[in-house]
């Protein structure tokens, strides 16, 4: 079974709608991350949280909203989606460090904005 | 704050030719250096990372990159490629404190059999 796991993998929705995508974690990690991708521009912090109590706003964290459900679980929201949001999003994880701790990526959501 | 730069968009290169794909990056410290793939449909991998200590790191898939300081690069390389390693690689720094990567803007690697 996969250690970082994201739902759904696809998604396309008409804007104005609110969206979630979901992240789960085996990997026993207190630190999550959400990233968006885009063409030609890298990835892109959009929120992260070092444990259950603690959420933090990254580089582009603008239109979008993050919940903490547990340790394991880690929910980026869209409450009313725009085309320009239109990207695919990863979850990650770490565990706690200084800067050398590897961060576990999923597979990716892939979410097109109409 | 840190930057990364992936001068290389696309590279081409022929199965069994080296590779060196690069990566500048902008940091006040002493950096905490990834390499990550992205093969098509995947999530990202680690290659290698660097924080300290001997400047040459060797990764998974035959992968070493070198830390250079007074260049401020960490440039990927691979002796003789494999059609396999045709992805999407992405430099990313961490600072120190805390865990978050700024990525580069990839570079994505073509391999013609």
């Amino acid at each position: 079974d996969a250690d970082v796991t994201q739902t759904p993998r696809n998604r396309i929705t008409k804007t104005g709608k609110r969206i979630m995508l979901e992240c789960s974690q085996t990997k026993g990690h207190d630190r999550m991350y959400w990233y968006r991708q885009d063409p030609g521009l890298g990835l892109r912090l959009i929120y992260y949280s070092f444990d259950v109590k603690d959420i933090n706003k990254g580089e582009i964290s603008d239109g979008y909203s993050v919940s903490r459900q547990a340790q394991a679980k880690f929910s980026l929201s869209l409450e009313s989606a725009i085309p320009n949001q239109t990207a695919l999003y990863f979850c990650a994880t770490s565990s706690p460090g200084t800067g050398e701790s590897e961060q576990f990526f999923g597979p990716g959501t892939r979410l097109t904005v109409l | 704050a840190q930057s990364v730069t992936q001068p290389d968009i696309h590279i081409t290169v022929s199965e069994g030719a080296s590779l060196e794909l690069r990566c500048n990056y902008s940091y006040g410290a002493t950096p905490y250096l990834f390499w990550y793939v992205q093969s098509p449909g995947q999530g990202l991998q680690l290659l290698l990372k660097y924080f300290s200590g001997d400047t040459l790191v060797q990764g998974i898939k035959g992968f070493e990159a070198e830390f250079k300081r007074s260049q401020s690069s960490f440039n990927l390389r691979k002796p003789s490629v494999h059609w396999s390693d045709a992805a999407e690689y992405f430099c990313a720094v961490a600072t120190g404190g805390g865990n978050k990567l700024t990525f580069g803007t990839g570079t994505q690697l073509k391999v013609e059999l």
